[in-house]
């Protein structure tokens, strides 16, 4: 079974572009998380889909950070126009729906994220 | 203060060595406990999850002490493919998880 991709695994920009990466869930998995390390921090909460709904997007920075879900399936992130404290690895993770309990998050090998 | 803490180390051990770390949480109400292992430029993965009554997988026993707001984890018999960082991950409620920034462990020949 293919785990949880992500796509670009690396992507470098200038300051002001827009950049869209994008994940996969494993199929079947109704939640879908981002995550994002800034280097020499700890990973950080962005938010939380249940199928196409948003359920907690507390931890995104600020309205030029965009998540969508369409359909359910595979998410992107944008971020527009980008930043250089931005650049990060952006992870994305799935786990099944079960109830309100805590399901083991599968992570994507993340997007490293440069901004010039 | 950081949700969660943990001591970044590193750890160097040699072979054979049993190692223990800790990790500390502020929110009281978190209900959900686990370590998480990540390898260099890799991502995470569950290690295993922590429960009140302590568990103990192979060489790897996870402990919580709900009182203190401290969990811990304990290595026996390190092997070189246990070198890698372990993060504490505490899930505060709903499906919000909060990662400590992670303690790194070598364990050398």
């Amino acid at each position: 079974e293919a785990g949880v991709t992500q796509f670009p695994s690396h992507s470098v920009i200038e300051k002001g572009q827009t950049v869209t990466l994008r994940c996969d869930p494993i199929s079947g998995h109704d939640n879908l998380y981002w995550y994002r390390r800034v280097m020499g921090k700890e990973i950080k909460f962005l938010l939380h889909f249940v199928k196409e709904s948003k359920q907690d997007e507390s931890g995104m920075p600020n309205n030029r950070f965009l998540a969508e879900r369409t359909g359910g399936t595979y998410s992107t992130l944008k971020v527009q126009p980008a930043e250089l404290e931005d650049s990060g690895v952006y992870f994305c993770a799935s786990s099944q729906l079960q109830g309100k309990s805590y399901n083991e998050q599968f992570f994507g090998p993340g997007t490293r994220l440069t901004v010039l | 203060r950081k949700e969660v803490e943990q001591d970044p180390g590193p750890f160097n051990v040699p072979e054979g060595a049993t190692v223990a770390f800790n990790c500390t949480y502020s929110n009281s109400a978190s209900q959900s406990f686990f370590w998480y292992r990540q390898d260099c430029r890799k991502e995470p993965k569950l290690l295993m999850s922590v429960y009140s009554s302590g568990n103990e997988d192979g060489r790897f026993t996870a402990q919580l002490n709900r009182a203190s707001q401290y969990i811990s984890l304990l290595i026996r018999d390190s092997k070189l493919s246990d070198s890698a960082t372990y993060l504490c991950v505490v899930n505060a409620g709903g499906f919000k998880t909060i990662f400590g920034a992670g303690t790194r462990l070598f364990v050398k020949a």
